[in-house]
């Protein structure tokens, strides 16, 4: 198994620029989600998703789009980038359920100029 | 959105000491998980507590979910070089479906 991957590893934006941060997992795994970190702030959630079809907002969710069409797939769209979106992103996938461990991604470094 | 306050912010030790640190918050919580961040890596699940006074041990690590459900202690002992990360508490809220994470104890263990 794979785990949860990531892609980039390393993305530099201007500001307006669009893209699409990509995450997969190959366990099954019914809940996928998104997190930033930033320096002294921990890990934010942005976007979750229980199932395919079923996404919903996190913690810090502006700026920010996903979509869950398979199980498997859960991108994040940054449909105009800002300074401010400069961050570690961080995907994880779990077994739904409470507290089911959550596998995290290596992380991708985005920065926006 | 809730807040986990975590402590202390980074602690430098000699190797073979005992390290304890800790999470609060001003809700009360389900459940508590201890992760562990490597650099340049995402973090691991360490420990998952589920019960409140409920004291767990993964080898040197210890965890307890404390009776009033707003905290969470973690301990590790005789410390070594490998413990060094970023040390991260994190909640959920009662639908189980948003995490919450604290804001991180870096450890440096000096050899």
């Amino acid at each position: 198994n794979a785990g949860v991957t990531q892609t980039p590893k390393f993305q530099v934006l201007k500001t307006g620029q669009s893209m699409t941060l990509q995450c997969a997992q190959d366990m099954n795994h019914e809940y996928m989600s998104w997190y930033r970190q930033d320096p002294g702030m921990g890990l934010r959630l942005i976007h979750y998703s229980v199932g395919a079809g079923i996404t919903d907002q996190g913690e810090v969710p502006n700026g920010y789009n996903v979509s869950r069409s398979t199980t498997e797939d859960f991108p994040l769209r940054l449909l105009s980038a800002a300074p401010s979106q400069t961050s570690v992103y961080f995907c994880a996938s779990s077994y739904a359920g409470t507290g089911n461990e959550q596998f995290f991604g290596p992380g991708t470094r985005l920065t926006v100029l | 959105g809730q807040q986990l306050n975590q402590s202390p912010q980074s602690m430098f030790i000699q190797e073979g000491e005992d390290v304890s640190m800790n999470c609060t918050s001003s809700s009360i919580f389900n459940t508590w998980l201890w992760y562990k961040q490597d650099p340049g890596e995402g973090p691991v699940l360490l420990i998952a507590l589920y019960k409140a006074g409920e004291l767990t041990s993964n080898g040197r690590l210890t965890a307890q979910f404390g009776i009033t459900r707003k905290d969470s202690f973690l301990n590790i002992s005789a410390s070594i070089p490998s413990d060094v990360g970023i040390y991260f508490c994190a909640s959920l809220t009662n639908t189980g479906n948003q995490f919450y994470f604290g804001t991180g104890t870096s450890l440096t263990v000096i050899p």
